[in-house]
């Protein structure tokens, strides 16, 4: 398996453009995860689906912040609109459960609002 | 109070010398402990996990964890330069929360 795909791997956008990430889980995975790091601030979950279903999305920070899951293989994280606060690596991660200790992470898309 | 506080470093120590992370958590309840280990522009990836007290040894590393002080270590061995990334502590209680990460340096 290839793991967790995300893309774009780096981008750069202006404020109040909207930006969308994706994620492709592991195949089999039934969790998928959106964290956000920073130095301030460290990893941050954002929010989890469970067979492509939010369950808690109490760490996204604002109305601007959505994530869709339509499909078991695919996941976008989308900012509208967004602000320089929002800089940031976002970390797509999945799991077989949500009881399970290992997350396998994506390598990152590095946002960078100016 | 944050559920898990960690010294973000960094930290640097000589090659083969012996490295002692440390997290601190909020919450006695927690029973799952785990260290990810994250290369410089990469995902962290799961180093070891323990259950409730007690140590747990990988190779060269030792995971601790002390639930009278709610204290948990990982202590590397025989440090090498590839050792070299940011640790991440982490319990899971309904989901993973993860520290904020100390910086390693293992200079040659």
């Amino acid at each position: 398996d290839a793991g967790v795909i995300q893309s774009p791997r780096h981008e750069v956008t202006e404020m109040g453009q909207e930006v969308t990430l994706r994620c492709k889980p592991i195949s089999g995975h039934d969790y998928l995860f959106w964290y956000r790091q920073t130095m301030m601030r460290g990893l941050e979950l954002l929010i989890y689906f469970n067979n492509n279903v939010p369950i808690d999305d109490s760490g996204m920070p604002e109305d601007r912040f959505s994530a869709k899951m339509p499909n078991a293989s695919f996941s976008t994280l989308k900012i509208q609109p967004s602000e320089p606060r929002d800089s940031a690596v976002y970390f797509c991660a999945s799991s077989l459960t949500v009881y399970e200790e290992t997350q396998y992470f994506g390598p990152g898309t590095r946002l960078l609002v100016l | 109070q944050k559920e898990v506080e960690q010294d973000p470093g960094p930290l640097s120590v000589p090659e083969g010398a012996i490295v002692s992370l440390n997290c601190t958590y909020s919450n006695s309840a927690f029973q799952y402990f785990m260290w990810y280990r994250q290369y410089s522009r990469k995902g962290p990836e799961l180093l070891m996990y323990t259950y409730s007290s007690g140590n747990k040894e990988d190779g060269r590393f030792t995971a601790q964890v002390d639930k009278s002080s709610k204290y948990i270590s990982l202590f590397i061995r025989d440090s090498q330069p590839s050792d070299s990334a940011t640790y991440l502590c982490a319990i899971r209680d309904d989901k993973i929360i993860f520290g904020k990460g100390t910086r390693l340096h293992i200079l040659p």
